[in-house]
């Protein structure tokens, strides 16, 4: 039962507009979400998160917006850069700690 | 740099054998968690240590184990390996030192081959 899920595994935009990645969640109980970054041949690397009790976040090209009453998330990256492509995971935290993550979208930002 | 190593890089054995994972967390972060990392699938937690003793359990088979050590480093111990058990071993480590979420650091993984 996959618990958080990205259901585009790839996603290609020019440089300069709107990359948009989504992720949707079945556990009403995670109150923390966050999406990681990897290149390849390197671990995730952190880029933005969002507590359940907010509805956004931004923090410089990355904003992450939070439905709770749809249990979907979205990354937007704006402008697009060519050094924004990687695998983008969205993730999920329970109580407990543990992360709970997508299968990742693949972004290609062509110049 | 994450500041999390994990050794080896890469390694290549055979079915049935049995193989050692190592990471070195951060400095002063004392939580360890282990992911894997399949092919087509995401980061599937495995278990996770805090400061000696482990805090929570995932996905793990029983022919896995994990342990962390005094110095905080730990170890994934995976035996009587079977071909599905290749896979990107990620190791993240966090300072977890009070009730609010901290922000988890990865190594670069190692990649098992079974063959």
């Amino acid at each position: 039962d996959q618990q958080v899920k990205q259901n585009s595994p790839s996603l290609s935009v020019q440089e300069g507009r709107i990359s948009i990645l989504n992720c949707d969640y079945t556990n009403s109980m995670f109150d923390y979400f966050l999406w990681y970054k990897k290149y390849p041949a390197e671990g995730p690397t952190f880029l933005i998160s969002i507590s359940s009790i907010k509805d956004k976040n931004e923090d410089g090209r990355f904003t992450v917006f939070l439905n709770k009453s749809a249990k979907h998330l979205s990354l937007h990256i704006v402008p697009s850069q060519p050094g924004d492509s990687a695998v983008y995971f969205c993730a999920a935290r329970w109580s407990n700690y543990k992360l709970t993550f997508g299968k990742g979208t693949l972004l290609t930002v062509n110049p | 740099d994450s500041g999390v190593t994990q050794t080896p890089k890469h390694l290549i054995t055979a079915t049935g054998q049995r193989v050692t994972l190592r990471c070195s967390p951060r400095s002063g972060d004392l939580s360890v968690y282990w992911y894997q990392q399949s092919l087509d699938q995401g980061l599937q937690f495995l278990i996770q240590y805090y400061n000696g003793e482990e805090r929570a359990k995932g996905n793990i088979l029983e022919r896995f184990s994990a342990q962390q050590f005094p110095d905080l480093h730990s170890e994934l111990n995976l035996s009587s390996l079977e071909l599905g058990d290749s896979a990107l071993y990620f190791c993240a480590s966090s300072i977890d030192r009070d009730v609010y979420y901290n922000e988890q650091f990865f190594g670069p993984g190692t990649r098992l081959t079974v063959l």
